[in-house]
């Protein structure tokens, strides 16, 4: 399966400034990475489909201005939480698609809090 | 709206025993259901499942589907305390690789 990396693992920043998550396919090249969000004790939910060298594909609630994906290469896709604020607090965690078939490989995450 | 439901929410159960987790779902245009298994960080593959009645398996974990009742049952035999985790299904459809995972079956095993 694909190797993913995320970074930074943890980050707390305080309200109102922008916070830069890196995700990383280190084995193959990925057209497409998901971004996923995960509040404590709830289950992964996907964000946006981040897309090599076009516009993201948010998915509804989530706002685009806000949460600002770039995909600029084949192996790195990074999603900005702008503006933060005490609520964007959650673990965001990415996915590449496998090559064959249709699972996927997470990251190992990143821990967002915003005080 | 595709909605993928998991049962129970949480297990706790001994060394040893063999649990049953399940997921129903509900995806248009359905292509496939995959079970991750998450401990603390991002969750790790075990199975992905496309074909109806046909159990896939690795180690003491097996997996199968019924595509006309709409549900899968992840089975671990013979638990033990690395088997504690939060385990996760989700489903896939035809339009992409987007996964719409359920709430996830936390799973403890005690010695």
């Amino acid at each position: 399966g694909a190797v993913v990396s995320q970074h930074p693992s943890w980050v707390i920043c305080k309200s109102g400034t922008s916070v830069k998550i890196e995700c990383r396919s280190l084995d193959f090249q990925a057209t497409t990475m998901f971004w996923y969000r995960q509040f404590p004790k709830q289950s992964l939910m996907l964000m946006a489909t981040s897309n090599e060298g076009s516009k993201a594909t948010y998915e509804q609630g989530v706002e685009k201005d806000k949460f600002l994906i770039n995909h600029a290469s084949l192996t790195l896709s990074t999603l900005t939480v702008t503006s933060a604020h005490p609520e964007d607090s959650s673990f965001y965690i990415c996915s590449v698609p496998g090559l064959a078939s249709y699972e996927q490989y997470f990251g190992p995450g990143t821990r967002l809090t915003v005080t | 709206e595709d909605k993928v439901v998991q049962s129970p929410l949480s297990l706790v159960v001994h060394e040893g025993d063999t649990v049953t987790l399940n997921c129903s779902y509900e995806v248009t245009n359905f292509r496939s259901l995959l079970w991750y298994k998450q401990e603390k960080k991002a969750p790790t593959f075990l199975f992905m499942l496309t074909s109806s009645g046909i159990e896939k398996k690795s180690g003491r974990l097996s997996s199968i589907l019924d595509k006309k009742e709409l549900f899968s049952i992840l089975n671990i035999t013979a638990t033990q305390t690395g088997d504690s985790a939060v385990y996760l299904c989700a489903g896939n459809s035809n339009s992409g690789y987007a996964l719409n995972f359920g709430k996830g079956t936390s799973l403890l095993v005690t010695p």
